[in-house]
């Protein structure tokens, strides 16, 4: 069963805080991905890795970074958070294989930035 | 500019009746297509799935119909079941030099009515 975990379930944090958000995966999978989800925008891409060190830019890159140092572990960054990144963040991976596109999400974290 | 579409965000049906969420896409490029369920304060989870060269694929109660030239398809639940209540996203998959990006719809929120 494939897992996905994410560090931290509930977030509050202050405006220009530095905001670590955590994933892992178990399955070894090569992809992972960063998105958000907020009221009537359903999931957007911040930021997707296929590979270890490698990153490519979403749809919604600005104000975050990403680090891929292990292939299981997947982090996003809020360099100095801001109000408008109060959201529901979900972390997912999936293999890059046919027949196996299907992505896995982790529980979500709810970051609250005050 | 909204790739994937999902233009109901809510839908109300009688438990045992047919519930049909739709999904609409723009662009051509998209070599699969999947449908997640989310409850609250959970990680979206797959569903189904169907790839891009088909025009339908079933799993129990669960069926997804693609329709190429309308770029439209669609996820019929029959019966509908209480439990099945939740928001359900449809995604769309692009594959550029080898990697994926997922594009995921605002989501459709069933209530299945006992």
């Amino acid at each position: 069963d494939v897992k996905v975990t994410q560090s931290s379930r509930y977030l509050v944090k202050r405006t220009g805080e530095k905001v670590f958000l955590e994933c892992v995966q178990d399955m070894d999978h090569e992809n992972m991905f960063w998105y958000r989800q907020d009221p009537g925008l359903g999931l957007r891409l911040i930021y997707f890795s296929y590979d270890v060190k490698m990153k490519e830019k979403g749809d919604i890159p600005e104000g975050y970074s990403v680090s891929r140092e292990k292939k299981e572990r997947f982090s996003l960054i809020l360099e100095s958070a801001s109000t408008n990144q109060t959201s529901m963040y979900l972390c997912a991976s999936s293999l890059s294989r046919r027949g196996k596109e299907t992505q896995y999400f982790g529980p979500g974290t709810r970051l609250l930035v005050l | 500019d909204q790739q994937v579409k999902q233009n109901s965000p809510s839908l109300s049906v009688q438990e045992g009746r047919i519930s049909i969420l739709n999904c609409d896409y723009t662009n051509s490029m998209f070599d699969y297509f999947l449908w997640y369920k989310k409850y609250p304060a959970e990680g979206p989870t797959f569903l189904i799935s169907i790839s891009s060269i088909k025009d339908k694929n079933e799993d129990g109660r669960f069926t997804v119909f693609l329709n190429k030239s309308a770029k439209h398809l669609s996820l019929h639940i029959v019966p509908s079941q209480p439990g099945d209540s939740a928001v359900y996203f449809c995604a769309a998959r692009l594959t550029t030099s080898g990697t994926y990006k997922y594009i995921f719809g605002t989501g459709t929120r069933l209530k299945v009515l006992a």
